[in-house]
């Protein structure tokens, strides 16, 4: 069974700091991994997709890949109330066909004023 | 406005009763997917699409069907709704070139009880 794992939080950080999101994934075969942010009672939104290895910032977001590890990290810089939510990593599942994406169960990010 | 649309949004009905969730897309996407979420078991794919008489099973597909006879509807049919499939189910669509690689975009989601 191919995995996204996520630790689940909740992940508390005072306003104006660095949130780290981490995830893992399982299936070696993916190449394409995003990053969602849902809040409560609201669709997922794509906050960042990254497909090669290293770092992809956008604006206040970077998102690190390291396939060696089988890992993928969202960073938020400067972290504003509003960007307390769940937010959802997902991969690429490549062993069937291209359609399949694989969520991790999300992680609680609460920051607090 | 670019969107994909959902219908209804709340739904409750009761065991084995057939229904239908319909899903729109004006973006004219190639791909479209069904995902549902439950409290920690996180978002799930039910079905997708990657183009207009193509789908394919995601990784909860029992007691579903779908189907895409046009570009821009993607409707989830359930046969014989049992309570085990209340949740709150989510469409998306994506531009499709490159299947799920491709950012999603999902609708506003509905919720349904099956009692």
């Amino acid at each position: 069974q191919k995995e996204v794992e996520q630790n689940s939080g909740p992940l508390s950080v005072p306003e104006g700091a660095i949130a780290s999101l981490n995830c893992t994934y399982s299936d070696r075969g993916s190449q394409s991994f995003f990053w969602y942010r849902q809040y409560s009672g609201k669709s997922p939104e794509l906050i960042m997709f990254i497909y090669s290895n290293g770092d992809k910032e956008d604006g206040r977001f970077t998102a690190q890949l390291n396939k060696a590890s089988q890992y993928v990290s969202l960073l938020i810089r400067d972290s504003q109330p509003s960007d307390s939510a769940t937010y959802l990593c997902a991969a690429t599942d490549y062993g069937g066909s291209q359609g399949n994406l694989i969520f991790g169960k999300g992680t609680k990010l609460s920051v607090k004023p | 406005e670019a969107q994909v649309t959902q219908n209804p949004r709340y739904l409750i009905t009761v065991t084995g009763k057939k229904l239908t969730v319909t899903c729109s897309q004006n973006m004219n996407h190639e791909y479209m997917s069904w995902y549902r979420q439950d409290p920690g078991l996180g978002l799930r794919q039910i079905y997708y699409s990657m183009n207009v008489e193509v789908t394919d099973k995601g990784d909860v597909p029992e007691g579903y069907k779908v189907s895409r006879k046009e570009k821009r509807n993607f409707p989830l049919i359930l046969e014989s709704p049992s309570p085990n499939q209340t949740s709150l189910y989510f469409c998306a669509s994506s531009l499709g070139t490159s299947g799920a690689s491709d950012t999603q975009y999902f609708g506003p989601g509905t919720r349904l009880t099956v009692l």
